[in-house]
């Protein structure tokens, strides 16, 4: 069965550009997660929906960060204005409820 | 401050050797769970534990919960090539609020295992 894939799985923003991460859960999975893994290190919690509601955004590092999942399926992490600080692996995983968390290859973003 | 401290951040070691590696915190955690993530992947769950002092094993890797539910190792057993990875725990923090989905990671261990 398919697993969660995220897109695209690279890229390359000039600092300043505004850049759009797209995640497709595993069908029938309520909830979904977003993680940002900066090099050498492990992934940190952004945020959490349930559904279409996002009921744990805290771990956005700025309000530069926006996640959306407006049907309750696809989601999708907008990042605006980039910084090169931004530069990190972005993962998305998504679970049934409050059990295993299946996570996607990861979207990996450069800002130059 | 890492909440979850993972020692060591590297290991390299030959095929056929044992290995253990440890997480460490000094908070206490409902439940703890390893991954291994390797290159251009996402992590991959092998384990959770829940019970203090429980042990779980799955084929050659043994993983243990500390009594006191803040610390977790791994071992492994004849390191194979196909073990190389990024070795993570993660917990689920006693008191986030019962959460239960919040995962605090560890930084990781890299490990090589060479043929």
């Amino acid at each position: 069965g398919a697993g969660v894939s995220q897109s695209p799985r690279y890229k390359v923003a000039k600092r300043g550009q505004d850049v759009a991460l797209r995640c497709d859960p595993i069908s029938g999975h309520v909830s979904l997660f977003w993680y940002q893994q900066a090099l050498g290190q492990g992934p940190e919690f952004l945020t959490y929906f349930q559904n279409e509601a996002q009921l744990d955004k805290s771990g956005l590092p700025s309000d530069r960060f926006f996640a959306e999942r407006p049907e309750g399926s696809v989601s999708t992490l907008k990042i605006q204005r980039t910084q090169q600080e931004d530069s990190a692996v972005y993962l998305c995983a998504s679970s049934l409820g409050r059990d295993e968390q299946f996570f996607g290859p990861g979207t990996r973003l450069t800002v130059l | 401050t890492q909440l979850l401290e993972q020692s060591p951040q590297f290991l390299s070691i030959q095929e056929g050797e044992n290995l253990t590696v440890y997480c460490n915190s000094s908070s206490v955690f409902s439940s703890l769970q390893w991954y291994r993530q390797e290159p251009g992947e996402g992590p991959v769950l092998l384990v959770t534990v829940v019970t203090g002092g429980e042990v779980k094993k799955l084929k050659r890797l043994t993983f243990q919960f500390g009594d006191a539910r803040k610390d977790s190792s791994l071992h492994i057993t004849a390191a194979q090539p196909g073990d190389t990875g990024l070795y993570l725990c993660a917990g689920d923090r006693e008191n986030s609020g019962g959460s239960n989905y919040k995962l605090t990671f560890g930084k990781g261990t890299l490990l090589t295992v060479n043929p």
